[in-house]
Formats: C-alpha cells, structure tokens, sequence
C-alpha cells in the first residue's frame, strides 16, 4: 500500500464549479499534513497546511481525520487559474527518528470556461 | 529570508556517463534538505534527506547517491546514468522536524539519452 494515495483525476469542471480532492495515508503516527500545488514542469508551492479542526484560506478548505488517516481539499467557485495538479503531503515517522515529508502522485485539476 | 539555489535547470547527459547536480540553501541554519524525483506524468518520489551536515537516508535502491558536505549544501550524484535516471529532479529544505513547510528549487530536467 503507498503510503499517501490519491485520486489522479483529471477532475474536468466549468469555472465557478466546487470540487474536492481526497487523499488518505497510511502511516497513523504522521504528524502534520498539507497541500500543495503544482503547475507543469514548474515546483511544488506549498497551498496550505491541513489543521485537525479544518481550516479555510479563501475558496480553498482543507479537512483532516484522524481516525480515518484521511485529508481533503475543497475549491469553491473554480477560476481558469486554478488548473494545476495538487499534490497532498504527509510528514511521516523516518527510521532515524526523524521525519519526512512524502508527496502523493497528485490530482489533476483542469478547470474550463 | 531564505532561498534555495538549485543547479542546472536542464540537463542532457549520455547513459553511462556520471552526475552531479547541486543545491544550496541561504538565509537559514542546519535547514533539513531533501532530493525528490518526477517521472513524466507521475508523483514526487522521495530520494533521499539529511537533518545535518553528512547525515543521509536514502528511500530506495538505486543508482545515485546525496552528500552534504557543508550545513546548506546538498549534493546528488551518480557514476554511471542509466536512461531510467531521467526525470524532474528537485531540491528542497524544512527547518526543524515535525510540522515544518517544505521550501523547493526550481527543479532540473534530466534526460538521458
């Protein structure tokens, strides 16, 4: 099992549209988790971090359970500009006891006038 | 503030040939530094990290392999490059463990032929 799954998409939607992402990991002892995004052949930038009591920037929501080791990202009212790839990250235990951060393969995001 | 410094931005090298790409980060002391990959259309693979100067962990067998010779230099290299070396290759750093952000290079485009 990977240990941070998403759908890949593409989610296709008309502009003004809601849409929402899911990913879900795998490692119970992960700590802090968050969103980020991703246009082509351009670096991750971080969207936002993801909170256990949920937490809203703008259009973008983004939730967190637990108990069911999964997160999601909710965009309201979609812009053209908001086509990209979205990545979900979870900061997961390393063997050193350290940790690190492991990217899910991303959903594709491909909003249309 | 902090930056990061990741060199070349492309690269096209012959297979069997030797690779070192370079990443430095300013502004920041004993940042945590990590090397992902992307393969044409896919994830962020997680290569390898390091929490301090000549500390490295890598996540899977390969071909390459990470230095940290100085406390904001990071080092991928590789003797021979195999064709299924090529990818998107990108630096970045954290401060600390736990809920930190993750900060990426702008990335270099490796093919190899």
């Amino acid at each position: 099992r990977k240990e941070v799954e998403q759908d890949p998409g593409p989610f296709n939607v008309p502009e003004g549209a809601t849409v929402a992402f899911n990913c879900t990991y795998s490692n119970s002892a992960s700590q802090s988790f968050f969103w980020y995004r991703q246009d082509c052949r351009k670096e991750p930038k971080l969207l936002m971090s993801v909170y256990s009591s949920g937490n809203e920037d703008g259009r973008f929501t983004a939730q967190l359970n637990r108990a069911s080791q999964y997160i999601s990202l909710l965009i309201r009212d979609s812009k053209l500009s908001d086509s990209a790839t979205y990545l979900c990250v979870v900061n997961t235990p390393g063997g050193d006891s350290s940790y690190k951060l492991i990217f899910g393969s991303g959903t594709r995001l491909l909003v249309r006038p | 503030s902090q930056t990061i410094h990741q060199w070349p931005a492309t690269l096209v090298q012959p297979v069997g040939s030797p690779l070192s790409l370079e990443c430095t980060v300013e502004g920041t002391s004993n940042p945590n530094l990590y090397w992902y990959r992307q393969a044409a259309g896919r994830g962020l693979q997680l290569l390898f990290y390091s929490v301090g100067i000549g500390q490295i962990s890598s996540e899977v067998p390969q071909n390459l392999s990470a230095s940290r010779p100085q406390d904001r230099q990071f080092i991928l290299s590789s003797k021979k490059l195999l064709l299924s070396d090529s990818g998107f290759y990108l630096c970045a750093w954290a401060l600390g463990t736990g809920s930190e952000k993750l900060f990426f290079g702008s990335g270099t485009q490796l093919s190899v032929l």
